[in-house]
């Protein structure tokens, strides 16, 4: 069936460093990635988006890859600041479906 | 601007009791979603509204759990005889009308921690 999940549970980093957080899936039918930022006790908060008729997006230092040949979606944040620290979340939608499934989240840790 | 809204924000209830969860939407947004998050988890797709057409019920987990939506704004999920397997974080998001293909943004609400006792 449909999964979305992610390789790294949780990711440390120094400030200023670059992070990447990693996300494969498993529905080849799916068309729309998503990225998530969720900090403690509030809802997801929308990062970037991506098509899966593109493999590369660049928003304000966060950049998502797409790779549709190994089913793996990356989200890269340049020069992680403290306030970056929150877990994130991929997730997928497929064609008209509206609803969305989500990975498991990996919790991105920044060390000052 | 008001973002999406839920109440309460936490609701400890006993087992079998029955409990409504409120989501009041972003203004003009005609899409509504209910999610479900567990402990450490991510989302678990529960219903959708858009508009007047009937809902995507297909997340429901079972027939204890019902969502309505009244006047295409806000929107109450109840869970009927609450089962310790339901505590978790509830989450309601709103969009606006898609574009043709690509819904625009959902926006979430803080959610409501639900506590199973």
């Amino acid at each position: 069936g449909e999964s979305v999940g992610l390789h790294l549970p949780t990711l440390s980093v120094q400030e200023g460093d670059n992070s990447i957080i990693n996300c494969a899936y498993s529905n080849s039918a799916s068309d729309y990635f998503i990225w998530y930022k969720q900090e403690s006790g509030k809802g997801p908060q929308f990062i970037i988006d991506i098509r899966s008729n593109m493999d590369k997006r660049q928003g304000q230092r966060v950049t998502v890859l797409l790779n549709k040949t190994v089913k793996h979606l990356s989200l890269q944040i340049a020069a992680t600041q403290p306030g970056d620290s929150a877990v994130y979340f991929c997730a997928e939608r497929v064609g008209v479906r509206r609803a969305l499934t989500f990975g498991s989240g990996t919790r991105l840790q920044v060390q000052p | 601007g008001a973002g999406v809204s839920q109440s309460p924000s936490n609701k400890v209830t006993e087992k079998g009791k029955d409990v409504e969860l409120r989501c009041d939407p972003i203004s003009g947004h005609t899409a509504l979603y209910w999610y479900r998050q567990s402990l450490g988890q991510g989302l678990e797709f529960l219903i959708y509204f858009q508009g007047n057409s009937a809902p995507d019920k297909s997340g429901l987990p079972s027939d204890r759990f019902s969502a309505e939506r009244t006047g295409g704004s806000v929107s109450t999920l109840t869970i009927q005889r609450t089962q310790q397997e339901d505590s978790a974080v509830y989450l309601c998001a709103s969009s606006s009308p898609g574009q043709g293909f690509e819904d625009n943004e959902q926006f979430f609400g803080p959610g409501t921690r639900l506590t199973v006792l």
